[in-house]
């Protein structure tokens, strides 16, 4: 079983729609969770980091988390077209500092 | 606000040859890492440094690599001879003192290996 899997998409989604991207991970002890977006070519960039269950919020973008379900999620409110990249989840666990990876989804946000 | 910077933005090298990827880490962090993304792949973590040490390194991470801290701001990836399946963005990062705390990434070095 992969460690982090994401569905690769690509998604597509109208400008000004909501987003929503999964993620699942194998790891109960699993405990700190991360999104990126990357841009081709291009390093990836944080977006958001989640610790907690429930919902956290930053402007448009909200996490949520589910340890009993083993699952992370990442909606974009209101995207657009600058919102078109890969969402990458990673995850890091126990004492380990190292991120573990999924492939990331590709995400459309259509004009 | 501060960032992590990597060269050279590009390399091409003959496989065989040795090849340096530079880092400038975050000023006050202390952990260290070093990562590479094959084309159409994941990340893939290749070693972590701490206190001037490994403190973690993956199975990618062979004897052909080496990673050195020779001064108070650099951080290096060394590989000594490269293979064809080397070629890869490879992704320098750095983080605080916390654990969970944020992984900062550089823009990345692509290397071509021909």
């Amino acid at each position: 079983q992969k460690e982090v899997e994401q569905n690769s998409g690509p998604l597509s989604v109208p400008e000004g729609a909501i987003a929503s991207l999964n993620c699942t991970y194998s790891d109960r002890g699993s405990q700190s969770f991360f999104w990126y977006r990357q841009y081709s070519g291009k390093s990836p960039e944080l977006i958001m980091s989640i610790y907690s269950n429930g919902d956290k919020e930053d402007g448009r973008f909200t996490a949520q988390l589910n340890k009993a379900s083993q699952y992370v999620s990442l909606l974009i409110r209101d995207s657009q077209p600058s919102d078109s990249a890969t969402y990458l989840c990673a995850k890091n666990a126990g004492n380990n500092r190292k991120l573990i990876w999924g492939l990331g989804t590709s995400l459309a946000v259509n004009p | 606000e501060p960032e992590v910077t990597q060269t050279p933005s590009h390399q091409v090298t003959q496989m065989g040859q040795e090849v340096i990827l530079r880092c400038v880490p975050i000023s006050n962090h202390l952990y260290f890492y070093w990562y590479r993304q094959i084309l159409g792949q994941k990340v893939e973590f290749l070693v972590s440094f701490y206190n001037n040490e490994i403190s973690e390194k993956s199975e990618i991470f062979d004897d052909q690599f080496s990673v050195e801290r020779p001064d108070g701001s650099n951080f290096t990836l060394k590989i000594r001879s490269t293979k064809l399946e080397d070629s890869a963005m490879y992704f320098c990062a750095s983080s605080g003192g916390r654990l969970g705390n944020t992984i900062y990434f550089g823009e990345g070095s692509w290397l071509t290996v021909v």
